[in-house]
């Protein structure tokens, strides 16, 4: 079955750019999308087609997508954005989540 | 504003049965796929089940299939989720989302609040 992996932690200073990936078997050939999700709060989809925002979403969050790796860019990184975020794709039909990863702003 | 608001969670125990519900507002349900996610205590997310638009493909994973029944009923905008023969590892909060997206770029546009399933004795 398909996989998408991602770093357990990823820690940033406020106002740099934080990094987080997602890596999966030509994970660039397929859409990813990312959602964030806060203590005790149900995730929101913060990218969607590798690299396209919902309304309302900052455009500090950015996206994306080649090869075996997909990756979510947070530009000037607030202290609101420490979260944890998941990485999806779709594969064969099946919904492929990524791990999550911690987000610390410090 | 779309709106997704589960119901029906609590403690069951192993073996038990229990029913949940999505009730959908904002947006044409019967138009759009639906899932259940779940993320159990600590965990990351699982979609356990989804169906179409007009119910006739439904899916399941592995880990829950022959126990759970997913439907709706796109009169009333409501999508339920049927869980039987519960084990402790179906123990999560359970949220209901909306699929948006074509092809292979399906995502999850909206979610609920989550509603909390405890499986223990």
């Amino acid at each position: 079955s398909y996989e998408l992996t991602q770093p357990p932690s990823v820690s940033v200073s406020p106002g740099q750019t934080a990094s987080i990936t997602c890596s999966g078997d030509k994970l660039g050939d397929k859409y990813a999308c990312w959602y964030q999700q806060k203590p005790g709060q149900s995730p929101v989809l913060v990218i969607y087609q590798n690299n396209k925002r919902p309304s309302g979403i900052p455009e500090r969050f950015s996206g994306s997508n080649s090869g075996n790796a997909a990756t979510l860019t947070i530009s000037g990184t607030q202290a609101m954005d420490e979260a944890d975020y998941y990485c999806q794709a779709w594969d064969s039909s099946t919904v492929v989540f990524g791990g999550g990863t911690k987000l610390t702003v410090l | 504003e779309v709106q997704l608001l589960e119901s029906g969670g609590g403690l069951v125990q192993p073996g038990g049965s229990l029913r949940l519900s999505c009730a959908a507002s904002g947006f044409t349900f019967s138009s759009y796929a639906m899932s259940w996610v779940r993320q159990a205590p600590g965990k990351g997310l699982e979609r356990v089940s989804a169906i179409s638009g007009s119910g006739g493909i439904t899916y399941y994973a592995d880990s829950v299939k022959g126990r759970f029944t997913i439907s709706r009923d796109n009169s009333k905008n409501t999508l339920d989720l049927q869980m039987n023969s519960l084990r402790a590892e179906d123990t999560a909060v359970y949220y209901c989302a909306k699929r948006s997206g074509d092809g292979s770029s399906y995502y999850f546009d909206s979610w609920g609040q989550g509603t909390l399933l405890t499986v223990s004795s």
